[in-house]
């Protein structure tokens, strides 16, 4: 039962365009949701994350939407540049369980120059 | 500010083996989390602790894997006895407890079992 979802295993984009990453998730108690980047033989790190009672959050080149009613969220980063080939993790939060995280299966994003 | 420690990088044992994984938590984070990361489930949870208590093990796949956390400062996940489906990447995190601190990862252990 995955109640995260990242349904594109992979994204191709060409330098200075925009990225733009999807996530839809199923449980209607996650309140706090979070992206996050990750290099080859490295761990995950935190990109940027937006609350259940906001719709955007922005910060700099990124930009995180959310869409409650359809229980979806995206990830758009522009300009998109080579040093954001990574993956991109889509995760959710319920309720105040101490910060227990569910992740989605992540999209590997390739930025060509 | 030191990050999520996490020993060994890699670790290659045979089937049957015990295997011992180590995690240093960032100072001041009360909040511990180990994750397993293989290609066809992802990023799973197996437990978490806060303030050194086991909260949620629900994802310990079985009675082979035991965690524990005696101090604040470390933690260890432990398989016994190994098998080849054991092989992924396991990732220690920690976090501060409360509102929306995000979590921190270690660069995880590799582990191969053959």
């Amino acid at each position: 039962d995955q109640q995260v979802k990242q349904n594109s295993p992979s994204l191709s984009v060409q330098e200075g365009r925009i990225s733009i990453l999807n996530c839809d998730y199923t449980n209607s108690m996650f309140d706090y949701f979070l992206w996050y980047k990750k290099y080859p033989a490295e761990g995950p790190t935190f990109l940027i994350s937006i609350s259940s009672i906001k719709d955007k959050n922005e910060d700099g080149r990124f930009t995180v939407f959310l869409n409650k009613s359809a229980k979806h969220l995206s990830l758009h980063i522009v300009p998109s540049q080579p040093g954001d080939s990574a993956v991109y993790f889509c995760a959710a939060r319920g309720g105040t369980s101490y910060g227990k995280l569910t992740f989605g299966q992540g999209t590997i994003l390739t930025v060509h120059p | 500010d030191a990050g999520v420690i996490q020993s060994p990088r890699h670790e290659v044992t045979e089937m049957g083996q015990e295997v011992t994984l180590r995690c240093k938590p960032i100072s001041g984070h009360n909040s511990l989390f180990w994750y397993r990361q293989t290609m066809m489930r992802g990023l799973e949870l197996l437990i978490y602790f806060n303030n050194n208590v086991p909260i949620d093990d629900s994802g310990m796949p079985e009675d082979r894997f035991s965690a524990k956390m005696p101090n604040a400062s470390f933690s260890t996940l432990k398989i016994q006895p190994s098998e080849p489906r054991d092989s992924a990447v396991y990732f220690c995190a920690s976090s501060r407890t409360g509102g929306v601190s995000p979590l921190h990862f270690g660069n995880g252990t590799r582990l191969t079992v053959t």
